[in-house]
């Protein structure tokens, strides 16, 4: 059973760069969420997406964004990149109709902004 | 809005030794509460969760966690630490009256110190 899938797994880019983070979810699973996890602190709420749909957001700028594709796959797009922007970026899928909300996470994409 | 307080930034206990890593809970409605663990440089780890029925709920390599609703706590237990323990620990909370809607909010972490 294929769980959760990340690309890349480390990256560096430079200010004012654009990047693009990948994620498969666990198979079965139709929701996707993206986390910010910086360094020392606790993951951070940046967007779900479900039938293709962005259905809730966290604090973040416009600068994030994402897509959900019909195999439920996802990307997140982060725009004009700033120092604090560096963080691990986390991917974890669910099943909408599972109730609980478990979420089941990937290994992560670190992003270090120079 | 619901959120999640890990009030130690640190926890060590002796091997063998219990442990007890805390958490405090606030929602509007009922919660689903979870824990996570996080070893380093990877991503987090299901443990337990909260749903509703008996309050001691038992997880992952022997973990354990009380859900107390007149205190809003859930907090982690284990009778008996290992060093392979030792790692970053994630209280976790989802409003179940969000509906269709799953997000689940994190704490800032205890990091478990075992000492050998």
């Amino acid at each position: 059973d294929a769980g959760v899938t990340q690309s890349p797994t480390h990256l560096i880019k430079t200010r004012g760069q654009q990047v693009t983070l990948r994620c498969s979810p666990k198979s079965g699973h139709d929701t996707v969420s993206w986390y910010q996890q910086a360094l020392g602190q606790g993951p951070q709420f940046i967007f779900q997406y479900y039938e293709e749909e962005e259905r809730q957001r966290g604090n973040f700028p416009d600068r994030f964004s994402g897509h959900q594709f019909p195999n439920y796959s996802s990307e997140l797009n982060v725009n004009a990149l700033l120092l604090g922007d560096s963080a691990l970026y986390l991917c974890a899928s669910s099943l909408a109709g599972s109730g609980t909300g478990e979420l089941f996470f990937g290994e992560g994409s670190r992003l270090t902004v120079l | 809005a619901q959120s999640v307080a890990q009030p130690e930034d640190q926890v060590n206990v002796a091997e063998g030794n219990p442990l007890t890593v805390k958490c405090t809970y606030s929602v509007s409605g009922n919660p689903y509460l979870f824990w996570y663990v996080q070893y380093p440089n990877r991503g987090l780890q299901f443990l337990l969760k909260y749903i509703t029925g008996d309050n001691l709920v038992k997880g992952s390599y022997g973990f354990e966690a009380e859900f107390n609703k007149s205190q809003t706590s859930f907090h982690l237990k284990k009778p008996s630490a290992l060093v392979s323990d030792s790692a970053l620990y994630f209280c976790a909370v989802r409003d179940i009256t969000s509906g269709g809607y799953q997000k689940v909010t994190f704490g800032t972490g205890t990091k478990l110190q075992v000492i050998p």
